[in-house]
Order: structure tokens, then C-alpha cells, then sequence
């Protein structure tokens, strides 16, 4: 069975402070791939990356970057010097090979305050 | 902006009415998808299509009923339905059902039924 924990439920910062947003998986598969998703008021889920379980390399976005570490089974975001257009619903999502659909994290609500 | 395209936004219905969520993408995506997204908890898989045929239902109450016409779009047929089924229905496509691939989501069907 697939299992995603985004064990922060909201997280709240001032602008300009980084950020992570935590997310632990569980799977059986050796063939993985994870999500994170950004859900702001409007309802629209918006892809932010994919990366796959042979592909360790972390990754820098502008703001964004991301910590995959398969010894701890983890996929961590952090977002630097956040601004209160950050401010939504982060989604950490699982997909494997014997599961025919995207497995959800409960999701991690971020605030950005001024 | 996203390239997967749902009409209404915002519909309102009673108990009673037959209404209709639509859903286009023109990515040449193969894969399309309902989701059923209540308020703070992470979408829910509905309905799969997979080169315009029914792949996967979750046990969706019939009182939903999918449709896809062609490659490029998507409909929700809603008959019946009741107040514990407003939500927020979002369509989503991907290239084809293979896990690697990313699921893009469009902005979401806010249904009210009164």
C-alpha cells in the first residue's frame, strides 16, 4: 500500500522567511515517482515538480527547491524568502507502478504574512 | 494558466436538477480524470479515461455519471445529487496512464447543492 504523511497541517511566516514543508512516503515499489502540488484559494491545482525514485539530485527553482532523500524516504520543499502570493495549500502526491492512481498527502497549508 | 479548461466555475443546483461539469484539454493527453475535493482534505479520485474509455471508477455513486466524447474532452453528468456532495470538482489529464507522467489539474468546478 502507498502512504503519504505531510505531518504540518499549517504553517504560518512572516514574508522574506524560508520555508519547508515536510512530506515522508511509504511504498513497496522500487519504481516511484513523487508530486508537489501548490492549491492557492482558487481551487486550481498547480504542478510544481515531478521526480522520479532513481533520481536523488535535488533541485533548485528560483525560490523553490526540493530535498529528496530515499534513506529517509522523504521529499521536502522549501520555499526561500516566501511572499504572500505563497501563501496556499502544498499537496506531496506518490505515484508507483502497481497503483493506478496518485496517492495525496493531506496537504500543508501556508500562510505568508506581511 | 492552466491547460486543462472546466466550465461552470460555480454552479448551483438543487436536489432535483440534472446539470452537467465540463472539462477540455489540448495537450493531445489521452489520460483524463475527475477528482471530488472537499473542503481541507486532498482530492479524491472519481472516474479514469484512458483513450476515451471508462478505466477506473472508484465506486462512485451513479448519480455521477462520466462522459467523454472525444480525446479533448471531458463531462460530469450530475442527476439527483445531494447536499453532502458539494464540492469542488476538479479535471485533470495526463499523457497517458503510465506513472511517470504528470497529472495537469484545471481550476475546479465549485458545485453547491441545495
Amino acid at each position: 500500500a502507498q502512504k503519504v504523511t505531510q505531518a504540518q497541517t499549517e504553517i504560518s511566516v512572516v514574508e522574506k522567511e524560508d520555508v519547508t514543508l515536510d512530506c515522508v512516503y511509504e511504498t513497496r515499489d522500487t519504481t516511484y515517482y513523487l508530486f508537489w502540488y501548490k492549491q492557492p484559494p482558487s481551487g486550481e491545482l498547480v504542478f510544481l515538480i515531478r521526480r522520479n525514485s532513481f533520481d536523488e539530485q535535488n533541485e533548485i527553482s528560483g525560490r523553490y527547491s526540493w530535498n529528496f532523500q530515499k534513506s529517509t524516504s522523504s521529499f521536502n520543499f522549501t520555499i526561500t524568502a516566501s511572499q504572500v502570493v505563497d501563501s496556499a495549500v502544498y499537496f506531496c502526491a506518490l505515484h508507483t507502478g502497481t497503483a493506478s492512481k496518485l496517492t495525496f498527502g493531506t496537504g500543508t497549508r501556508l500562510q505568508v504574512m506581511l | 494558466d492552466t491547460e486543462v479548461t472546466q466550465t461552470p466555475k460555480h454552479l448551483v443546483m438543487g436536489m432535483t436538477n440534472k446539470k452537467s461539469l465540463k472539462c477540455e484539454q489540448h495537450m493531445g493527453h489521452r489520460a483524463m480524470y475527475w477528482y471530488k475535493q472537499k473542503a481541507k482534505k486532498p482530492p479524491e479520485l472519481m472516474f479514469v479515461y484512458s483513450y476515451e474509455k471508462l478505466s477506473i471508477n472508484e465506486s462512485v455513486p451513479s448519480r455521477f455519471s462520466p462522459e467523454c466524447p472525444n480525446s479533448s474532452l471531458l463531462n460530469l453528468h450530475l442527476h439527483a445529487l445531494q447536499p453532502e456532495d458539494s464540492a469542488l470538482y476538479l479535471c485533470a489529464s495526463s499523457q497517458n496512464l503510465l506513472s511517470g507522467n504528470t497529472i495537469y489539474f484545471g481550476e475546479g468546478s465549485w458545485l453547491t447543492v441545495v
